[in-house]
């Protein structure tokens, strides 16, 4: 079964560094999101991207926040400087639509970032 | 403002057993929920989703019932096994809206 994966599975940075997590959707979906969770917090939603753009984001993702689709199957979400209060787990989703019967969002496995 | 919240954080029940969870919203303008299953360290699992011009939804021993009168949503899941303990969340859409938003969990645990 097709699965949407992510690396890495643990990502530790010092504040004010860039980081980078990466993420495959599954392969045949074309709506991509970021979402995080801070531990034991709700999932929120960060941001959504379709054909190449961000079509939705949350308050949450400003100016120190972007993704990128950089190749057929990778989607990348790049936090410029990080803050301590970015320490969250970052999961990936992907749909294959985003309207009627194919809405359903896959998660990946995360990837744990923690800023020290 | 749109939120999804939980009736109760926590569930126990006894293998075999049904189970129910809870999930209350406040956005009427929401057309689409679905409940999510969480293991711990892992990413959130589609379980079932229902539309909101629908009542009832069955899959295999969940069923989702939705009541947008009082704004309620349920998860109930027949014969409880242990592999079902989990943190389980709702999640809504709002029509026109590409985003999730997730309620806050409901960890439940299966006793043998």
């Amino acid at each position: 079964e097709p699965e949407v994966t992510q690396t890495p599975s643990h990502q530790v940075t010092q504040m004010g560094q860039e980081v980078i997590l990466r993420c495959v959707p599954i392969s045949n979906h074309l709506y991509f999101y970021w979402y995080r969770q801070i531990l034991g917090q709700k999932v929120e939603f960060l941001v959504s991207f379709y054909n190449n753009e961000i079509s939705e984001k949350s308050e949450i993702f400003d100016d120190q926040f972007s993704v990128e689709r950089p190749d057929g199957s990778n989607f990348t979400l790049k936090i410029r400087s990080t803050k301590l209060e970015d320490s969250a787990m970052y999961f990936c989703a992907s749909s294959r639509d985003s309207t009627t019967s194919a809405y359903e969002q896959y998660f990946g496995p995360g990837t744990r970032l923690t800023v020290t | 403002g749109e939120s999804v919240g939980l009736h109760l954080p926590t569930l126990s029940v006894q293998e075999g057993d049904n189970s129910i969870i809870n999930c209350a919203y406040s956005n009427s303008a929401s057309d689409y929920f679905i409940w999510y299953k969480q293991e711990s360290g892992k990413g959130p699992q589609f379980i079932i989703d229902i539309r909101s011009n629908m009542d009832k939804r069955q899959g295999q021993r969940v069923t989702v019932l939705l009541n947008k009168t009082v704004k309620h949503l349920s998860l109930q899941i027949a014969a409880t096994q242990p592999g079902d303990s989990a943190v389980y969340f709702c999640a809504e859409r709002e029509g026109g809206s590409e985003k999730l938003v997730f309620g806050k969990g409901t960890k439940l645990t299966v006793n043998p």
